[in-house]
């Protein structure tokens, strides 16, 4: 069966980075892209950026352009989400998950569990 | 890019049935919608992608019959029937702005209460 399994929860001060992983199991990894999905406390999701687990290739959203990097290992089956410069606004719970893309992109069908990470001084 | 919109809050009693809406922004009524089952303590859940013809492609894994979806002009509807306890979660709607830019907006959700 499908598993998108996080890691654990992180702290971080402000000016931090932070790497989350995501490993998968149950389909073959490179089919697939990664894309990664935050939720604030009381807020909603907000997408953060995709990778396609082929080639590599990015898109991330706007507000995170420089400051978000996503990362795949096909050796492990692992995709990887660093966030650099973090702010306070940035504590969130962060989820990958998995979508196939084609021309158009279809639903993201199965998710992690979620990683949260908890920006303060 | 399209802005989704759904009321903040629902509630239904059990065994009851209730539809949630989310609502596009003007000029993008040709858009498909995924409808995302969010509870607390767990990743999202897939429920289903719905245009306005109706359900695009398949279920998510295991989500019942009682769930069902519609599209109408701006709107896009989830349904569900029969409500039980365990369908008390948020309900998140959302929708890739296609593959020339690649952005994926959410809206702002919707928390089903069962009474």
């Amino acid at each position: 069966q499908v598993q998108l399994v996080q890691s654990g929860a992180e702290v971080r001060k402000p000016g931090a980075s932070v790497k989350v992983s995501c490993k998968a199991s149950g389909y073959t990894f490179t089919s697939y892209f990664i894309t990664w999905v935050r939720q604030a406390p009381g807020q909603g999701l907000e997408w953060m950026g995709w990778i396609s687990a082929y080639n590599g290739n990015t898109n991330y959203a706007q507000n995170l352009q420089g400051r978000v990097t996503m990362t795949t290992d096909t050796s492990t089956s692992t995709a990887y989400m660093e966030l650099r410069s973090l702010r306070s606004d940035d504590t969130a719970v962060y989820y990958c998950a998995r979508v196939y893309c084609g021309g158009d992109c279809y639903p993201f069908d199965y998710w992690g569990q979620g990683t949260l990470v908890t920006v303060s001084s | 890019q399209p802005v989704l919109t759904q009321p903040p809050s629902a509630s239904a009693s059990l065994g009851a049935s209730v539809t949630l809406t989310c609502t596009l922004s003007s000029g993008y009524s040709n858009y498909k919608v995924d409808w995302y089952q969010k509870r607390p303590g767990k990743g999202p859940r897939f429920v289903m992608r719905v245009g306005t013809g109706g359900i695009v492609g398949s279920k998510g894994d295991g989500i019942p019959d009682r769930f069902s979806v519609l599209g109408s002009g701006l709107n896009r509807y989830l349904t569900i029937k029969n409500i039980q306890e365990e369908d008390e979660s948020d309900y998140h709607c959302g929708a890739d702005h296609g593959s020339g830019s690649n952005l994926v907006v959410f809206g702002g959700g919707t928390k089903l209460t069962v009474l």
